[in-house]
């Protein structure tokens, strides 16, 4: 079965330009979390989707937007992008049809450079 | 609020050495708790996890952990440390359907 999937590996924009990062979860799964990676903060939670629905959210400005879509694959979109936004973006996707004790499958990432 | 801490941004072992990578969690409710791996420029990989049952999970390449419920600790150990083994290690956990609680990471240095 293949896994998680991103879309692009790499990227480089401007500061104020926007962006959007796509993610196929592993087939069968229905929830999508993103996640924001840097150095200095570590891996912070952004939101979860399931069954096209925003579940939880973590504490970013509304400038970081995500959707998903009936085949579960989910995007994330950054609005104004800013220099704190260079990152490695990650993807992770689980069943969601058993509760908590449920393991994400992380992607192996999109990183973005804002110049 | 739910946090989980990770002591030691660092660990550096010698090859064939003991690892201990330490995970504590505040939280009054016994949370799932997960430890994942990553290596340079990849996204993680789950190591093992703990849900219920047995408190000494057994995971991949060897890594086990024990959860403790009176020390809210979830450490993660190997006996024998290989030099694959360096990479960053997180701690994570979930309560019910709420999101995951990442820690810092623990870069783990393999000297040969």
């Amino acid at each position: 079965k293949a896994g998680v999937t991103q879309t692009p590996r790499y990227l480089i924009k401007t500061r104020g330009q926007q962006v959007t990062l796509s993610c196929s979860p592993i087939s069968g799964h229905r929830s999508v979390s993103w996640y924001q990676q840097t150095p200095g903060q570590g891996l912070q939670f952004l939101f979860e989707y399931f069954s096209e629905t925003q579940r939880n959210k973590g504490n970013f400005p509304g400038r970081f937007s995500g959707r998903q879509f009936s085949n579960s694959r989910s995007e994330m979109n950054v609005s104004t992008l800013e220099l704190g936004d260079s990152a490695l973006y990650l993807c992770a996707s689980s069943l969601a049809a058993s509760g908590a004790q449920e393991t994400q499958y992380f992607g192996p990432g999109t990183r973005l450079l804002v110049l | 609020a739910q946090s989980v801490t990770q002591l030691g941004s660092h660990v550096s072992v010698s090859e064939g050495a003991l690892v201990l990578l330490r995970c504590n969690y505040s939280s009054s409710v016994p949370p799932y708790l997960f430890w994942y791996v990553q290596y340079p420029n990849q996204g993680l990989q789950l190591l093992l996890k703990y849900t219920t049952g047995a408190t000494l999970v057994k995971g991949i390449n060897g890594f086990e952990a024990e959860f403790k419920k009176s020390e809210t600790s979830f450490h993660l150990t190997k006996p024998s440390a290989h030099m694959s083994d360096a990479a960053e290690y997180f701690c994570a956990v979930r309560y019910n359907f709420n999101k995951f609680y990442f820690g810092s990471g623990t870069k783990l240095n393999v000297k040969p």
